[in-house]
């Protein structure tokens, strides 16, 4: 039973590095999300995808993130030229259209920006 | 989450009963849940609740949602120390994202 995996589990960069998460869902979910999770609160939803299709990006999308899912199934998230602002947990989640909506985390990529 | 608002910490002792309280404001929430999250984990999802039912039960778990006030809570009966974690009331107000509270800390002691 495979749920929604997250690599790498971390990553210290310096300040002005680019760097790229993946996330791999459930397999036959069709819907792929990012939230970020800072200290001391609760996710905050970045975007999500239909199949390949991005739908939605939030605000706290800012230019220097961008998000793919080229086949519909992984995807990437890149943050360039990281700040240390970026430093928190970007969590990723799956879920199936029509069964409820129910989403499924990953453990979540811990990002710190040094 | 600034449209969900939970308490910040609860303390229970082991064996008795734990209840996180929540409140929410978008009266077109669809569907509304609970997720746990362990140290340095991810979110695990414990239960939802359909916002035309007033209470779901599972296991050690009650759901109740008074949807007039807008509040969800839910109950853990019998806690246990492996119920330490942080609780997330999250809704789901679109077809898409989720809108998280600020998580419950809750320590059980023995």
């Amino acid at each position: 039973d495979t749920g929604v995996s997250q690599d790498p589990r971390h990553k210290i960069t310096k300040r002005g590095q680019n760097v790229t998460f993946r996330c791999d869902p459930i397999s036959e979910h069709n819907r792929l999300y990012w939230y970020r999770q800072t200290l001391g609160q609760g996710p905050e939803f970045l975007t999500y995808f239909q199949n390949e299709a991005q739908l939605e990006k939030s605000r706290l999308l800012s230019d220097r993130f961008s998000a793919e899912r080229p086949k519909g199934s992984f995807s990437t998230l890149e943050i360039q030229r990281t700040e240390q602002g970026d430093s928190a947990m970007y969590l990723c989640a799956s879920s199936y259209s029509g069964a409820g909506e129910t989403q499924y985390f990953g453990p979540g990529t811990r990002l710190l920006v040094l | 989450g600034e449209d969900v608002e939970q308490s910040l910490f609860l303390s229970v002792r082991e064996g008795d009963s734990s209840v996180i309280n929540c409140t929410y404001t978008d009266s077109s929430s669809t569907y509304l849940y609970w997720y746990k999250q362990e140290p340095g984990a991810g979110l695990q999802l414990l239960t939802y609740i359909f916002s035309n039912m007033d209470m779901k039960q599972d296991q050690r778990l009650t759901v109740l949602l008074n949807k007039k006030d807008k509040h969800l809570s839910l109950r853990i009966a019998d806690t246990q120390t492996g119920d330490s974690a942080i609780y997330f009331c999250a809704e789901g107000t679109n077809d898409y994202k989720l809108s998280f509270g600020a998580g419950t800390t809750v320590t059980v002691r023995a």
